[in-house]
């Protein structure tokens, strides 16, 4: 079975300081791994995803990942951040099976202040 | 391109009361179609999934059923709601075997009181 951990509920910080929202995952077979954003009251929004090859996955509003296979950590970075980046994350994992299940974190609040 | 629709926005139903949500995706063939729920603090649950028309699956028992009445339609539906049904219902869609992500509807807020 997979699993998705989002090892912080919450992160506040500062407008242009950096951030990075860490997630670990549980499988026992090959996996993608996902990044996906959602704005109140909204359906959620594909950042980036890790299929195979660059473990250094560059997604869109200037976000980045790292895959780290041995630690099972795909951690979501970003330089400096804006207000308009606050938003929850989710961390998902999925497979190449015919159902094509995403298994979802519990997410991480990211807070950007003034 | 492909599109997912969603219905309705928000919800506001009667402890006890039916429920239907629907879900349709256009601008694709056979996708596989999923239901999830997002409680609050809680993440997103996976209700649902189906490959193909007429095929469910159930990841979790609950007061919810899910139908798939054509290719593009996914129905998540209830004959009496509870409180603890609450929350926020979104569908999403992903290609065939070869695909990688889902993508999501808008979601529908359904409050029960």
């Amino acid at each position: 079975a997979q699993s998705v951990t989002q090892l912080d509920s919450q992160v506040p910080v500062f407008e242009e300081a950096p951030v990075e929202l860490r997630c670990n995952y549980s499988s026992s077979v090959s996996v993608y791994l996902f990044w996906y954003v959602q704005y109140p009251n909204q359906g959620l929004q594909l950042l980036l995803k890790y299929l195979s090859g660059s473990t250094l996955v560059k997604g869109i509003n200037g976000f980045e990942a790292e895959f780290n296979k041995s630690q099972t950590s795909f951690h979501l970075r970003k330089p400096s951040v804006h207000i308009s980046d606050t938003a929850e994350y989710f961390c998902a994992v999925g497979s190449s099976s015919n159902t094509g299940k995403l298994i979802f974190g519990q997410g991480t609040t990211l807070q950007v202040k003034p | 391109s492909q599109t997912i629709h969603q219905w309705p926005a928000t919800l506001v139903q009667p402890v006890g009361s039916p429920l239907s949500l629907e879900c349709t995706v256009e601008g694709t063939s056979n996708p596989n179609l999923y239901w999830y729920r997002q409680a609050a603090g809680r993440g997103l649950q996976l209700l649902f999934y189906s490959v193909g028309i007429g095929q469910i699956s159930s990841e979790v028992p609950q007061n919810l059923s899910a139908s798939r009445p054509q290719d593009r339609q996914f129905i998540l539906s209830s004959k009496k709601l509870l409180l603890s049904d609450s929350g926020f219902y979104l569908c999403a869609w992903r290609g065939g075997q070869a695909a990688t992500e889902a993508f999501f509807g808008q979601g529908t807020r359904l409050t029960v009181v």
